[in-house]
């Protein structure tokens, strides 16, 4: 299996901060990657597909960017609907493993 | 609208069977993978497995093979997660998602809404 390794776990920031959490996983995916956001108690949200690529509906203070196996998420100037758990996602090789999540929280 | 829609919270005993689902509409329900995912209390996402409604091509992860079975059933639309004896450890919250696209190989974009399963004596 291919692991997601997501740092950090947890992330302190307030309002209107540029924020970046990375994925690396244990061997190259291709681009095949994705990000997730939840919400206590929500199903997760699809926010980044391939690498770059932003969902429908999505504010573009999202973006991510990476390859091989190194990958980054950014959101350039938080908002307060943004603090929620943040999951990578490969789907390169099944299983498509996820991340164990980044946890960002206001500061 | 494109969705899924869940079966609701079930609460069983250990060795209990069980069978949960998740109904597809509002798109060619046959030509989208569907995922499985399960997450436990207070934990992170972990993937089961993937079905293709078309040909019912299933891919399990190694850590569930063996203890789960995904199935559709083109005719409603429904994809379905069952377990012939649960555990104690099975209680979580289940979801099923969507690809995005036909292959596959990109992100989750549609989800259900969770179904909660309580396993306890």
């Amino acid at each position: 299996d291919i692991q997601m390794t997501q740092s950090p776990p947890s992330l302190s920031a307030s309002v209107g901060n540029r924020v970046t959490i990375t994925c690396r996983a244990s061997q190259s995916i291709n681009s095949y990657l994705n990000w997730y956001q939840q919400i206590p108690g929500k199903a997760p949200k699809l926010v980044i597909f391939t690498t770059s690529s932003l969902q429908s509906g999505v504010p573009p203070r999202f973006s991510g960017s990476g390859s091989g196996t190194d990958y980054t998420l950014t959101i350039s100037s938080l908002q307060l609907e943004d603090f929620a758990t943040y999951f990578c996602q490969q789907t390169y090789i099944t299983p498509h493993t996820f991340g164990q999540g980044t946890k960002l929280e206001i500061k | 609208e494109v969705q899924l829609v869940q079966s609701g919270a079930e609460v069983k005993k250990p060795g209990e069977s069980l069978k949960i689902s998740c109904r597809g509409s509002g798109y060619t329900f046959i030509t989208y993978w569907i995922g499985w995912v399960r997450q436990m209390p207070g934990k992170g996402l972990e993937w089961m497995g993937i079905i293709y409604p078309r040909d019912s091509d299933t891919r399990y992860s190694p850590s569930f093979q063996g203890q789960v079975t995904i199935s559709t059933d083109k005719s409603t639309s429904t994809a379905y997660l069952q377990w012939s004896s649960l555990k104690a450890s099975d209680s979580a919250t289940y979801y099923c998602a969507r690809h995005r696209s036909v292959g596959g190989t990109d992100g989750l974009d549609v989800w259900g809404q969770g179904t909660a399963v309580t396993v306890s004596s």
